[in-house]
């Protein structure tokens, strides 16, 4: 059973460019969150997205993030118009529909994408 | 989301227990409390999971007193391979997911 992936590992975009990161969750599992990491600091909640919803994008900036999770297919995390500070290793993780046991929600992590914009 | 704190960097010899407390002291009725440990490079990885009282699986234990303020991971006999950031997260599995925030965590280097 596969763990999460994410493509691609490593993404350099020059400024104005688009970023699109791919995650693809672990078999079985419908629900995918997106995560930003800046350079030595933790990971900070960006939205949760199951099949063709997005239930909470309370983290992701207002403009130029967008997000989605088709029917068929990897989520998409898209960044348009990039600016220097959208540098940072984006993680994606994915859990199974919950479980009924109250607090029990395991979020598997993909290896990341780093984003470098020139 | 309750607000955490923990140290930011400990260092340990291999073959020691290590213990990483987290303090949490607006922890809410339905919060649990999780520890991720991450390696460089790498996403977090789940080691476990508590309430109240006392959990341990293979990896770790997790100890919570009883007015669920702080909690203390104890890892038994580190490694080198233990190096790593821990992060302690309170959070309510609320709508059927978990948002979590990750603070700064503990940077531990087990020494040889």
């Amino acid at each position: 059973n596969a763990g999460v992936m994410q493509n691609p590992r490593h993404l350099v975009r020059r400024r104005g460019q688009e970023a699109r990161l791919r995650c693809s969750p672990m078999k079985g599992h419908s629900h995918v969150y997106w995560y930003r990491q800046l350079p030595e600091e933790g990971l900070k909640f960006m939205v949760y997205l199951q099949k063709e919803n997005i239930i909470d994008e309370s983290g992701m900036p207002k403009e130029r993030f967008s997000a989605e999770f088709p029917k068929e297919g990897p989520s998409i995390l898209r960044i348009q118009q990039v600016v220097r500070g959208d540098s940072a290793a984006y993680f994606c993780a994915s859990s199974q529909v919950t479980s009924g046991r109250a607090g029990y929600n395991e979020q598997f992590f993909g290896p990341g994408t780093r984003l470098t914009v020139l | 989301l309750a607000k955490t704190t923990q140290p930011i960097s400990m260092d340990s010899y291999e073959g020691q227990e290590v213990n990483i407390t987290c303090s949490h002291n607006n922890i809410a009725t339905n919060d649990y409390i999780t520890w991720y440990q991450q390696f460089p490079s790498q996403g977090p990885r789940f080691i476990i999971q508590g309430y109240k009282t006392k959990v341990t699986n293979e990896v770790a234990s997790l100890f919570i007193p009883a007015d669920r303020k702080s909690s203390t991971l104890s890892l038994p006999r580190v490694s080198l391979s233990d190096t790593a950031v821990y992060y302690c997260l309170v959070g309510e599995n609320s709508g059927g997911y978990q948002k979590v925030t990750f603070g700064t965590g503990t940077k531990l280097q087990v020494i040889p």
